[in-house]
C-alpha cells in the first residue's frame, strides 16, 4: 500500500487568488491522480499527474485552471487558479501502487472560496 | 459515467453481516471490480478488489458471480465505524490503455450501521 499526505488540510481563500496543494507519497508510485469532490457529490477525476511531463486532463478540466506538476515519483502539486466560489470543494490526490496499481487516497484538502 | 449500479442506501445492525450488492452487467473480461469506502470528511479507503475469483482480506470479502455481472461486498461483523459511503468501481486490469488505472466513482451506497 501507499500512505498519502496532503497540505494544506483546509484553506479559506479569496476570489481571484490561487492555491497550490501538495501531495506526498511515502513510497514510489506508478501513477498519481487528482480528484475533486464538490459538496454532497461523488469524486470526479481532474487529471493524471505524469512524472516529468504535462498532466493528462479529463474532459472539462484545463491546464490553465488546474496546473499540475509531478517532479518525481513521490510528489505532486495541484494549483487551483483564479478561484471563484464554484471552486469550493475537497481536492484529493491518489497514488497507484502494487501489482494491480491499486489507488490509495490522501485525506483531502477542503477549499472554501469566498 | 460509472459502469456500476448500487442501491443508494442500506441499514445494518451492529454485529451482523453487511452485504452490499453491485451490478456491473457491462463489465469486460479484463476489468477489475474494486470497492472503496469514504467515511465522512475523509479520503476514500481501499477495501478490496477482484477479477474473477472471490477474495477475502482482513476488512471484507468480495463475492463475484460466475458471469461477473454482479458482486457483493461482505463486512462480516459490522461496527458503528463501518458507517460510510461504499463505492463499487470497475476499471481495466491491462496496462497501456488510456483508461488504465483511472477510477470513475458513482454515487455509491450509504451504509448506516445502527446499534
Amino acid at each position: 500500500s501507499a500512505v498519502i499526505s496532503q497540505k494544506p488540510s483546509r484553506d479559506i481563500c479569496q476570489r481571484g487568488t490561487s492555491l497550490t496543494i501538495q501531495c506526498q507519497v511515502d513510497s514510489q508510485v506508478t501513477m498519481m491522480f487528482w480528484y475533486r469532490q464538490q459538496p454532497g457529490q461523488s469524486l470526479t477525476l481532474i487529471a493524471t499527474a505524469n512524472q516529468g511531463s504535462e498532466a493528462t486532463y479529463e474532459s472539462g478540466f484545463v491546464i490553465d485552471k488546474f496546473p499540475i506538476s509531478r517532479p518525481n515519483l513521490t510528489f505532486s502539486t495541484l494549483t487551483v487558479s483564479n478561484m471563484s466560489p464554484e471552486d469550493s470543494s475537497i481536492y484529493l490526490c491518489s497514488g497507484a501502487a502494487g501489482p494491480a496499481d491499486t489507488q490509495y487516497f490522501g485525506p483531502g484538502t477542503r477549499l472554501t472560496v469566498l | 459515467d460509472a459502469k456500476t449500479t448500487q442501491p443508494p442506501s442500506m441499514d445494518c445492525a451492529e454485529g451482523r453481516a453487511a452485504n452490499l450488492p453491485c451490478n456491473h452487467s457491462t463489465i469486460s473480461g479484463n476489468e477489475y471490480v474494486y470497492w472503496y469506502r469514504q467515511i465522512h470528511s475523509q479520503g476514500p479507503q481501499y477495501i478490496i478488489h477482484g477479477l474473477k475469483n472471490n477474495e477475502t482480506n482482513e476488512m471484507a470479502s468480495l463475492i463475484i458471480t460466475e458471469d461477473r455481472k454482479s458482486s457483493t461486498l461482505i463486512l462480516p461483523h459490522a461496527t458503528l465505524r463501518d458507517t460510510a459511503v461504499y463505492y463499487c468501481i470497475v476499471r481495466p486490469s491491462l496496462a497501456g490503455g488510456t483508461s488504465y488505472g483511472k477510477l470513475t466513482f458513482g454515487q455509491g451506497t450509504i451504509l448506516t450501521v445502527h446499534p
